[in-house]
């Protein structure tokens, strides 16, 4: 979508490395949102965030830390500690304050050397 | 029973046909409702939200049954370019904004 803009599109990612997604929107929306997908399976939420310097653990956030410093910005760390980190990363943004559609940066997909 | 359940298909359907996809959830106190699609290697991107009086945007048409728990989308007149997954989404009620994401129906449609 425009106005989410997720960085870089492919990541590759030594065995012991931590790694940062980046995703920056411009859409002045409150919250931001992380998925993992796998092939062939849906969205899995990793970790969210309502408002600057707050965010959640989703289903899946083991090995995985964020922060949330600005309302534009909700960059996500795959640790070494996320021993299956191969998935296609997806960020999404959500304005007001109820149950409103998600919008998709474009992703990340991220592999293991 | 999972939150949101579709069929994950595959349909296969020739050009200019009708079809036809549903989705069952289980949480009645559920507040929004969202069809999205998704193209092979792509974000998922909106293709409408549903309302309870049923909405239509062209060639789409969404129906909610509350009393039946389940969501519907019709697309009349198949183009190849709908072939994609259909993902039925669901907001449940509350603050927290989290949406239930179903697993996709994967449509094709054959020239």
């Amino acid at each position: 979508d425009g106005g989410i803009t997720q960085s870089p599109k492919y990541l590759f990612r030594k065995e012991g490395q931590n790694v940062t997604l980046s995703c920056e929107q411009n859409l002045n929306h409150d919250a931001m949102y992380w998925y993992r997908q796998d092939p062939g399976q849906g969205l899995r939420l990793i970790y969210y965030s309502q408002i600057v310097n707050d965010f959640q653990k989703g289903d899946i956030a083991e090995g995985y830390s964020v922060s949330r410093e600005k309302k534009e910005s909700f960059p996500l760390t795959v640790t070494s500690a996320q021993k299956n980190p191969t998935a296609f990363y997806l960020c999404a943004t959500q304005w007001g304050q109820g149950n409103q559609p998600q919008h998709f940066g474009d992703g990340t997909r991220l592999s293991i050397l | 029973r999972k939150e949101v359940e579709q069929d994950p298909g595959p349909f296969n359907v020739p050009e200019g046909a009708t079809v036809a996809f549903n989705c069952t959830y289980s949480n009645s106190a559920s507040q929004s409702f969202f069809w999205y699609r998704q193209d092979c290697r792509k974000e998922p991107k909106l293709l409408m939200s549903v309302y309870s009086s049923g909405n239509e945007d062209g060639r789409f048409t969404a129906q909610l049954n509350r009393a039946s728990q389940y969501i519907s989308l019709l697309i009349r007149d198949s183009k190849l370019s709908d072939s994609a997954t259909y993902l039925c989404v669901v907001g449940n009620a509350g603050n927290n904004r989290k949406l239930i994401w179903g697993l996709g129906t994967s449509l094709a449609v054959n020239p």
